[in-house]
């Protein structure tokens, strides 16, 4: 069974930088084909994607966020880190990550982590 | 890269069809596979219909995916619609570059 779960701070302020944690269980992402993803939603508004990584390091970033975003994995600890730099109160939302793997859709998804950006 | 849109929100009554759309914006809808996500409130989505037409174990015949390329769309079929489809819909896919995309999202309402 497959699980992932967000870990990280619940409050930033704006300006601040957020480091977010994905750990899962289930699978590993040193195995060919597997994904994982981070996708944010702000309160009432749809899914954003916001970056993937693969089972072999590569790494793709949402075009319009890519120059504050960085994803990184631990495959020996089973984690995926999120970093987002200068957080900006529009930046309030929920953040999942999800499993995928190549040409299979987002399944199963972490239950999120809302983070609210305010001074 | 390209967008993907669907309507705001549709309604429908308990045990009519609904079906709800999500029109590409640029390239062709039949390049990438198009997933259909559900989102309860206060929820994770879940994934409803995967490579534009492919039912994952435990989704109800009453959810049917598909293609036209004609009007560069895909679509969601909700047939005998009921109460508990009440949610959040999103449509998904992806560029020639591996970028992912979410349409919008719609609300599903069955009244």
């Amino acid at each position: 069974q497959i699980t992932l779960k967000e870990s990280g701070p619940t409050l930033v302020k704006p300006t601040q930088n957020l480091t977010l944690t994905c750990t899962f269980s289930g699978f590993s992402l040193s195995t060919s084909r597997v994904i994982v993803g981070w996708i944010r939603q702000p309160p009432g508004k749809a899914l954003e994607w916001l970056a993937l990584i693969y089972w072999d390091d590569d790494k793709r970033y949402n075009p319009s966020l890519k120059s504050r975003l960085t994803i990184t994995k631990d495959t020996s600890i089973n984690q995926v880190v999120l970093t987002m730099t200068n957080m900006d109160p529009v930046d309030t939302a929920t953040y999942f990550c999800a499993h995928a793997m190549i040409g299979t859709p987002f399944d199963p998804w972490g239950q999120g982590t809302l983070v609210t950006v305010s001074s | 890269n390209f967008m993907l849109t669907q309507p705001h929100s549709v309604s429908e009554s308990p045990g009519k069809t609904v079906t709800i759309s999500c029109t590409r914006s640029s390239g062709s809808i039949a390049s990438n596979y198009v997933q259909w996500y559900q989102q309860r409130p206060g929820s994770a989505p879940t994934t409803v219909i995967y490579e534009g037409n492919q039912r994952p174990s435990g989704v109800p015949d009453r959810f049917s995916g598909s293609i036209d390329s004609s009007s560069n769309s895909a679509s969601l079929t909700i047939s005998g619609l009921k109460t508990e489809d009440e949610a959040d819909y999103y449509c998904q896919s992806y560029d020639s570059a591996n970028l992912c995309v979410f349409g919008g999202g719609t609300k599903l309402t069955v009244l």
